[in-house]
């Protein structure tokens, strides 16, 4: 299965944009890109997702670089409730249980005032 | 909507004491899934369901766990008999999943289960 690789943790301060790099290497055609966070003693939440293009939603940019290789989750503007891990997931579609999420580690990022 | 909803939010039970826990997904989702939380190994996928029909269930730890979905609004879990390594936060989530379908997974506020 295709893997993602990324930073264990990450500082950025309030009011701040934060990238959050995510590099799969290994990703094939049919992988969309899926960015999860969990906010202390709280599930997991879906933040967004991507095949090949950019995506834009309320709380997050996805930017997917040109080979697909890699990409990076944007912040635009951190606040200290987005303090959380961040997980970049492969998803298979059309693959049955292939396309479950299956979590990493992650990154914990960290919001300073 | 009410989202996923989980019960209990917190479990405590003896070792070698029957444990359930449960799950109602979000309506009209298709599919739904138990996790495990660990600091250990952190989040692992259990068991899946698509239309009420276990699909996967190669990550159910051994014979003591058991899941069900009678109908498409509820769901079990259940230990059988619970053992401190047990102790864990569970996690249900509903998805629709389909062929054209990539939508996002919704997660409940997990259960959080002691064994002593």
């Amino acid at each position: 299965d295709a893997k993602t690789t990324q930073p264990n943790s990450m500082e950025s301060n309030e009011e701040e944009p934060v990238h959050l790099p995510c590099n799969h290497s290994t990703i094939s055609g049919t992988d969309y890109i899926h960015w999860y966070r969990q906010l202390p003693s709280q599930g997991p939440e879906y933040v967004i997702h991507g095949l090949t293009s950019n995506v834009n939603n309320r709380m997050a940019s996805l930017a997917i670089a040109e080979d697909r290789k890699s990409s990076t989750l944007i912040l635009h503007r951190a606040t200290l409730r987005d303090a959380a891990v961040y997980y970049c997931i492969l998803r298979a579609l059309n693959r049955g249980s292939q396309g479950n999420l299956i979590f990493g580690k992650g990154t914990k990022l960290s919001v300073k005032p | 909507d009410a989202g996923v909803i989980q019960s209990p939010r917190h479990e405590v039970t003896e070792m070698g004491q029957e444990v359930t826990l449960r799950c109602k997904p979000i309506s009209g989702h298709n599919s739904l899934f138990w996790y495990r939380q660990t600091m250990m190994r952190g989040l692992e996928l259990l068991i899946y369901f698509n239309n009420n029909v276990p699909i996967d269930d190669s990550g159910m730890p051994e014979d003591r766990f058991s899941a069900k979905m009678p109908n498409a609004s509820f769901s079990t879990l259940k230990i059988q008999p619970s053992e401190p390594r047990d102790s864990a936060v569970y996690f249900c989530a509903s998805s629709l999943v389909g062929a054209a379908a990539n939508y996002g997974y919704t997660f409940g506020s997990g259960t959080r289960l002691t064994v002593v």
